[in-house]
């Protein structure tokens, strides 16, 4: 199931590169998400919105630029990375009004990304 | 604050085995309880969830009980495939949050 899609699926960039992550969500829900994934490192959240606005940023630097145009979008632009952001960046969202109430999240098949 | 602890894994069984992945939580409030799976290459599918004390959630032959006195939520399969190799998370949503387990790897050899 793939109702969350992001792309691309796997990004090499340089730490001098620009580049963005996008996430679409075909579910009608409300919130959406950014993780990350390292190898043997818990799942790390990194932003949430709900109704388009950002409602929580876990200390992310700021090299990492989220952007959220409406409910079923979402971008994570990457400026400047170094290379321990190397991981699997996932995207998910989530039915709810308020916040993320209880109710299970969506995850897309996320982007591999590698910083050289 | 809520946390999510799951025991570590790798996990190695051989098929048809009986699995126990064990999750204890602590929480304030009523919290919904989650299992996911990850398998290689892709993102984390929910696999059963239970949203109230002693509610079993169930599916593809994977259960969990939402058990309050003990704070636990234990993922368990009488009988696994080689296609259950992936990783598995437990997580607690409530408050506006959700917590995820740091996940536990099973390899189920044929």
């Amino acid at each position: 199931e793939t109702g969350v899609t992001q792309t691309p699926r796997h990004l090499v960039m340089g730490m001098t590169n620009k580049k963005s992550l996008k996430c679409e969500q075909h579910l009608g829900h409300n919130a959406m998400y950014w993780y990350k994934q390292s190898a043997k490192k818990p799942l790390e959240l990194m932003f949430v919105y709900n109704f388009k606005e950002q409602t929580e940023n876990n200390s992310v630097p700021s090299r990492f630029s989220p952007e959220c145009p409406n409910s079923s979008h979402l971008f994570l632009h990457l400026h400047t990375l170094q290379p321990e952001d190397s991981a699997l960046y996932l995207c998910a969202s989530s039915q709810g009004t308020g916040g993320e109430g209880n109710q299970p999240q969506h995850f897309g098949d996320g982007t591999r990304l590698s910083i050289l | 604050g809520d946390s999510v602890t799951q025991m570590e894994g790798p996990v190695t069984l051989s098929e048809e085995a009986f699995l126990t992945i064990n999750c204890t939580y602590t929480a304030t409030g009523y919290p919904s309880l989650f299992w996911y799976v990850q398998y290689p290459g892709e993102g984390l599918q929910l696999l059963l969830k239970a949203t109230k004390a002693d509610d079993k959630g169930s599916n593809k032959g994977f259960e969990a009980t939402y058990r309050k006195e003990t704070t636990s939520f234990h993922l368990e399969k009488g009988s696994v495939q080689v296609s259950d190799s992936a990783v598995y998370f437990c997580a607690l949503a409530g408050g506006f949050k959700t917590i995820f387990g740091a996940g536990t790897r099973l390899f189920v050899k044929a």
